[in-house]
């Protein structure tokens, strides 16, 4: 198994300009999250789906927009990309199966100029 | 909303000493999820607490839920360069998958380990 998988790994992006981040699953897990990391601040919340075509917002979801169309993937898309928005981006995965611990991808460093 | 608070942010220790990295929490612990991130990797589960006054150990790593007081603790024995990293704590908002699993986390505590 893969685990979790994102690309890119790095992006630098021009103010305005929009992109698509991608996340994949091999292991058949219905729950996925996506998240953001400021530096010292932890992970934030940003979008996660239940299964394919249930999303819902989390803690910071301005600035973005995730689909679910498979259960595999779960592409978090930024429109418009701002300054606030560099940071680094985890997208993870749950069986909800205790322990109901989370995967988490490598992450993709995002900087917005 | 739930917060995590993490003491201390960072931390260095000389090989081979001990050391504890807590996680408290402004409301009741359901489940409290330990994770370390390696600098540019994802982070990797330790270990999962539901229990007040559960101990769970994994190697040279033991963590602790002492629910009456909303505050887990992980202890490192003896530790080793290879322990470095960033610890961080994660809160589950319901019993048993109620919020869909979604965990609030603390800021994390930088732990760097001298040889």
């Amino acid at each position: 198994n893969a685990g979790v998988t994102q690309t890119p790994k790095f992006r630098i992006l021009k103010i305005g300009q929009s992109m698509t981040l991608q996340c994949a699953q091999d292991m058949n897990h219905n729950y996925m999250y996506w998240y953001r990391q400021d530096p010292g601040m932890g992970l934030k919340l940003i979008y996660y789906s239940v299964g394919a075509g249930i999303t819902d917002k989390g803690e910071v979801p301005n600035g973005y927009n995730v689909s679910r169309s498979t259960t595999e993937d779960f592409p978090l898309r930024l429109e418009l990309a701002a300054p606030s928005q560099t940071s680094v981006y985890f997208c993870a995965s749950t069986s909800g199966a205790f322990p109901y611990e989370q995967y988490f991808g490598p992450g993709t460093r995002l900087t917005v100029t | 909303s739930q917060e995590l608070e993490q003491s201390p942010q960072s931390l260095i220790v000389q090989e081979g000493k001990n050391l504890t990295i807590n996680c408290t929490s402004s409301k009741t612990l359901y489940g409290l999820y330990w994770y370390k991130q390696k600098y540019g990797e994802g982070l990797i589960f330790l270990m999962m607490l539901q229990k007040g006054g559960e101990e769970k150990s994994h190697e040279k790593i033991t963590a602790k839920l002492d629910e009456k007081k909303q505050q887990s603790s992980l202890h490192i024995t003896a530790s080793q360069p290879s322990h470095a990293g960033i610890y961080l704590c994660g809160a589950d908002k319901a019993k048993s998958g109620g919020s869909n699993y979604k965990l609030t986390f603390g800021k994390g505590t930088l732990l760097t380990v001298n040889p």
